[in-house]
């Protein structure tokens, strides 16, 4: 069973701290993502990654960075969290160069709360 | 740019058969997912569509129209446990198996 796993499910922060969010997948998955998901806008890409040290921008960036220095470790970055960054965030991993049907899988979620 | 559309609640009773749609607007179709997401629970692969018509999976189908923008998710055999929000996600062209979400639906069964 491919397992996606998440450091905390809950964390709480002060605004203009750096937080680290970290995630590790344990199917050799070339692929992985970071989303963050609230309520009535879905699950929204922030950054993904499909090599080691390659990473591209999704569609809400800002405020992000994303670290990936080995294959199964993908780490997400609040450079100076502010309180419109409190939300659920889910990473994801998937196979890359296997084909368009492969899914992702999801790790349990980070919830994460700035105060 | 991408768009994707889909109701945002819906009951039906437990034994019954449901469908959920999904429509969508997207630069470059490449294929369509549906996921499962139990309420404090990561979200599960359900389905993928590729190619015109339905790809059944036990309780669960699922159906595509490529030339419509439209895709639907049909449970039959309601069960409480299918008490969840179902996610409709289009694959990108670009972009390492890149997704798209819709807001997803949540469903509810009753007894």
């Amino acid at each position: 069973d491919v397992k996606v796993t998440q450091s905390s499910r809950y964390l709480v922060k002060r605004t203009g701290e750096k937080v680290f969010l970290e995630c590790v997948q344990d199917m050799d998955h070339e692929n992985m993502f970071w989303y963050r998901q609230d309520p009535g806008l879905g699950l929204r890409l922030i950054y993904f990654s499909y090599d080691v040290k390659m990473k591209e921008k999704g569609d809400i960036p800002e405020g992000y960075s994303v670290s990936r220095e080995k294959k199964e470790r993908f780490s997400l970055i609040l450079e100076s969290a502010s309180t419109n960054q409190t939300s659920m965030y889910l990473c994801a991993s998937s196979f890359g160069a296997r084909g368009g049907n492969q899914p992702q899988h999801f790790g349990d979620g980070t919830r994460l709360s700035i105060l | 740019g991408q768009n994707i559309d889909q109701p945002t609640e819906m009951t039906a009773t437990e034994g019954a058969i449901v469908q959920i749609n999904c429509t969508y607007q997207t630069s470059g179709f490449n294929g369509l997912f549906w996921y499962q997401q139990h309420a404090g629970e990561a979200p599960t692969f359900l389905s993928y569509n590729v190619l015109d018509g339905l790809e059944e999976k036990g309780r669960f189908s699922s159906f595509l129209s490529r030339s419509k923008g439209y895709s639907y998710l049909l449970l039959k055999e309601l069960q409480m446990k299918d008490s969840a929000s179902y996610l409709c996600a289009v694959r990108r062209k670009t972009g390492a198996n890149n997704l798209f979400f819709g807001t997803g639906t949540r469903l509810t069964v009753i007894p």
